[in-house]
Formats: C-alpha cells, sequence, structure tokens
C-alpha cells in the first residue's frame, strides 16, 4: 500500500506475555520511528532507525523493549514481561532521511492498541 | 485504534469561524517546529511545519505562527469545516543529522467544529 502499515491493529495480551508489534513503512522511506501514545497524551519517541541500524534507542522505557528492522525495511517492536503500564497506542512513522533533503516530514501509521490486562 | 483527546483541552469552533490552537514549547534548542492533526483511530497527520528562522508560514486554509522570544507557536485554520474536528498537536525538533526528524509533542488540543 501508499502508506505505513501496522499490525496488528490491537493487541489484547496478559501481563507477563511477550508482544510483538510490525511496522511496514512507505516503500524507499529509509528513515523509521517507533513512538508511544497513551490516552489522552502526545506521541512520545522511543527509536529512530537509519536503514538497518538503531542511530537512536534514547526513548526506550527499559531493556524489556526492543525493536529491529533487519533488512532495513520492515521493523518489529518487541515487548517482553509485558505489565500493565505498557498499555498504549504504539506508533510507526517513516520518512525521507536526512531532514536536510527536504522537510523530513514523519508518515505515520494507524497504530497498535496494545492492552495488557 | 485508540481514541485519543478525552482528556485535551478543547476548543469548540463554530462552523466557518476561523480557529486559533497555541502551543508553548520547551527546548530554546529547537530549530523545527510541526503541526499534526489526529483524528480518533488514526495516526498523526502533517499539517504544516516552519523553521526557526521563520515566524509565520501560510500553508491552504492554514497559518502557523513562531513566537521564539515567548517560546510560542500558533496554528490558524480559516473557514474551519467539520472534517477539521480532530486533536492537534505540536511538536518541535532540533536539526541534528544524526537525530533523523525525533519530534517532541506537546499535550494536544482537541478542536470541535460545530455546525
Amino acid at each position: 500500500g501508499a502508506g505505513v502499515s501496522q499490525t496488528p491493529s490491537n493487541k489484547v495480551t496478559e501481563k507477563g506475555k511477550y508482544v510483538e508489534l510490525r511496522c511496514d513503512p512507505i516503500s524507499g522511506h529509509t528513515a523509521l520511528y517507533w513512538y508511544r501514545q497513551s490516552l489522552g497524551q502526545g506521541p512520545e519517541f522511543l527509536i529512530y532507525f537509519q536503514g538497518t541500524g538503531a542511530a537512536d534507542d534514547s526513548g526506550l522505557p527499559n531493556d524489556r523493549f526492543f525493536a529491529v528492522r533487519p533488512e532495513g525495511s520492515v521493523s518489529t517492536l518487541k515487548i517482553q514481561r509485558t505489565e500493565r503500564g505498557d498499555s498504549a497506542v504504539y506508533l510507526c512513522a517513516s520518512s525521507l532521511a536526512p531532514r536536510d533533503r527536504g522537510t523530513g516530514e514523519l508518515f505515520f501509521g494507524e497504530g497498535s492498541r496494545l492492552t495488557v490486562l | 485504534g485508540e481514541s485519543v483527546g478525552l482528556h485535551l483541552p478543547t476548543l469548540s469552533v463554530q462552523e466557518g469561524d476561523n480557529s486559533i490552537i497555541n502551543c508553548a514549547y520547551s527546548n530554546s534548542a529547537s530549530d523545527y517546529f510541526i503541526w499534526y492533526k489526529q483524528e480518533s483511530g488514526k495516526g498523526p497527520q502533517f499539517i504544516i511545519d516552519i523553521r526557526s528562522n521563520m515566524d509565520k508560514r501560510q500553508g491552504q486554509r492554514v497559518t502557523v505562527l513562531l513566537n521564539k522570544t515567548v517560546k510560542h507557536l500558533s496554528l490558524q485554520i480559516a473557514a474551519t469545516q467539520p472534517g477539521d474536528s480532530a486533536v492537534y498537536f505540536c511538536a518541535e525538533n532540533i536539526e541534528i543529522k544524526a537525530a533523523g526528524n525525533k519530534l517532541t509533542f506537546g499535550g494536544g488540543t482537541r478542536v470541535l467544529v460545530k455546525p
């Protein structure tokens, strides 16, 4: 498709379980971002990939969170031992990078809503 | 998808009137600012951006004003339409190449357009 695709759109899991969220960016976009959005708040940065490597993972809250992008396209956000506080919408975005080639506009997917019971 | 904006400040505006949404940003080193629109169950959608070397930029029906002295950003929507009903977020960024386009988002304002 033309936009950023995220799956699953909804995920309900139990506390302590492992979860994977997938992001398929816009074709040709080398930069990929993960954000987390809690109810009533703005998105918070988690991690940024330039190509296959994580250029900035300073937003990952702790070592239960990990993300990969092995071939420089699709990315997976992995959450181990989920906690109720992990419940949020996880947004993926992609852009042409670096920003000095243009506006660097981020194109967001519709998000994966994670609910931890 | 998730519904956003349940506890956000709300701006109610009559259809056809102009809307002004305000945002105070936090980092005096930020040099790039963006407004995003987010409808319920969807991801944020780019509206307009402005760099710190400008104080005003216009798009189609939208104008962004930047006051760096007081670290204030505003979005003006002309002739507000029902389709403008959404949550609006400002975001800021520091133009460091290694940081890509990592954004810091504000808390958001919900706009409700009354017919």
